[in-house]
């Protein structure tokens, strides 16, 4: 079984523009979390989508968006871009509410 | 609230030597326990996990965890470690009542010396 794919795998972005983040889940998983990776932070969680509906939110402005399709598949979005946004997303897919897998991530650079 | 402490922030170890990485938590029942592995620039892989049953749980590439219920604690250990091992190890705990949440730790990064 084909495990999480995140698309694209790198982005150079500059101040002001806005992103958009791709990510398949495994098959048959139905939930979606997202989560922003950086040196300084840490693993922060930015929201969990389950069944097109967002369940969780984290403590991110409301730059920070996302939605899922009813495929599962999951996009995140950024709006007017920061350097402090420069970090590697990471998606994670579950069944339901159990153990999370983790993609590969997308680094994003914002100059 | 609930949170994970992953007291080391750095450990170097020698190559065959053991390893053991320490993970506290902070939850009012009992959790999901996780251990996840990431090598540089790469995405986490799940090394073990414990839902319930037996406290001392195998996972891939020779791991072991040890939950801990009354130190809140869930240990990971390898009795040999490899230089493939060098990485950042992340714990994390799942809340199981209310809105389901993942907590990580802020990881410890493994050195591996030859």
């Amino acid at each position: 079984k084909a495990g999480v794919t995140q698309t694209p795998r790198y982005l150079i972005k500059t101040r002001g523009q806005q992103v958009t983040l791709s990510c398949s889940p495994i098959s048959g998983h139905r939930s979606v979390s997202w989560y922003q990776q950086t040196p300084g932070q840490g693993l922060q969680f930015l929201f969990e989508y389950f069944s097109e509906t967002q369940r969780n939110k984290g403590n991110f402005p409301g730059r920070f968006s996302g939605r899922q399709f009813s495929n599962s598949r999951s996009e995140m979005n950024v709006s007017t871009l920061e350097l402090g946004d420069s970090a590697l997303y990471l998606c994670a897919s579950s069944l339901i509410t159990d153990t999370q897998y983790f993609g590969p991530g997308t680094r994003l650079t914002v100059l | 609230a609930q949170s994970v402490t992953q007291p080391d922030i750095h450990i170097t170890v020698s190559e065959g030597a053991s390893l053991e990485l320490r993970c506290n938590y902070s939850y009012g029942a009992t959790p999901y326990l996780f251990w996840y592995v990431q090598s540089p620039g790469q995405g986490l892989q799940l090394l073990l996990k414990y839902f319930s049953g037996d406290t001392l749980v195998q996972g891939i590439k020779g791991f072991e965890a040890e939950f801990k219920r009354s130190q809140s604690s869930f240990n990971l250990r390898k009795p040999s470690v490899h230089w493939s091992d060098a990485a950042e190890y992340f714990c994390a705990v799942a809340t199981t009542s209310g809105t389901y949440k993942y907590i990580f730790g802020t990881g410890t990064r493994l050195k591996v010396l030859a």
